[in-house]
């Protein structure tokens, strides 16, 4: 099974400031990488598929990276609203298709 | 557009069975995959299963194989998680996911808590 590792767990950010999340894969899932955001009491919500396209309505403030076994999601500008854990998810392999650990962005 | 709108939430307890639902709108519902997630209390997310609408073609994660049953109701646009015999450890939120162009979930339900306690 892909092992999918995210770094760091949490991290504080300032609103404005520039975020960068990292997806690590124990091997290559080429770019079949999605990227979701989970606010608290809420659904995940797909944010970028294939490892950098953007999911319709997506702000252009969220890119996402990487091929192979690192990934990065970067929020240029961090916004009230994107204070929330963020997961990637592999799905070269599935099943099972497996998601990283999360990584929580606070305020700062 | 397209809502995924699941049944309500559930207090069970050990042994009992249960049926949760999913129901499909806004697109056509038997030429998507419709999947089951599980996120138990405070922790991540994970994959349970696919089923296609259209013909009934199933498939699912090895480490929930013979665990849970998933279906769908064509005539009514709704996807189904069932439990014969419900454990302690089946205690989660249950959220349904259209699967976008690969294995991933495009749009959600609002998600089933599900709590066995005795």
């Amino acid at each position: 099974e892909i092992v999918m590792t995210q770094s760091p767990a949490t991290l504080s950010v300032s609103p404005g400031e520039r975020a960068t999340l990292s997806c690590r894969a124990s091997q290559s899932v080429s770019s079949n990488l999605a990227w979701y955001q989970q606010k608290p009491g809420q659904a995940p919500r797909l944010l970028i598929y294939g490892a950098s396209t953007r999911a319709t309505g997506l702000p252009a403030r969220f890119s996402g990276s990487g091929s192979g076994t690192e990934f990065t999601l970067t929020i240029s500008s961090l916004q009230s609203e994107d204070f929330a854990v963020y997961y990637c998810q592999q799905y070269n392999n599935w099943p099972p298709g497996t998601f990283g650990q999360g990584t929580k962005v606070e305020i700062k | 557009e397209v809502q995924l709108v699941q049944s309500g939430a559930e207090v069970k307890t050990p042994g009992e069975s249960l049926k949760i639902s999913c129901k499909g709108s806004g697109y056509s519902f038997t030429t998507y995959w419709i999947g089951w997630v599980r996120q138990m209390p405070g922790k991540g997310l994970e994959w349970m299963g696919f089923i296609y609408p259209g013909d009934s073609d199933t498939r699912y994660s090895p480490s929930f194989q013979g665990q849970v049953t998933i279906s769908a109701d064509k005539s009514s646009s709704t996807a189904y998680l069932q439990w014969t015999s419900l454990k302690a450890s089946d205690t989660a939120m249950y959220y349904c996911a259209r699967r976008g162009g690969n294995y991933y979930g495009d749009y959600w339900g609002q998600g089933t808590l599900v709590t066995v306690s005795s």
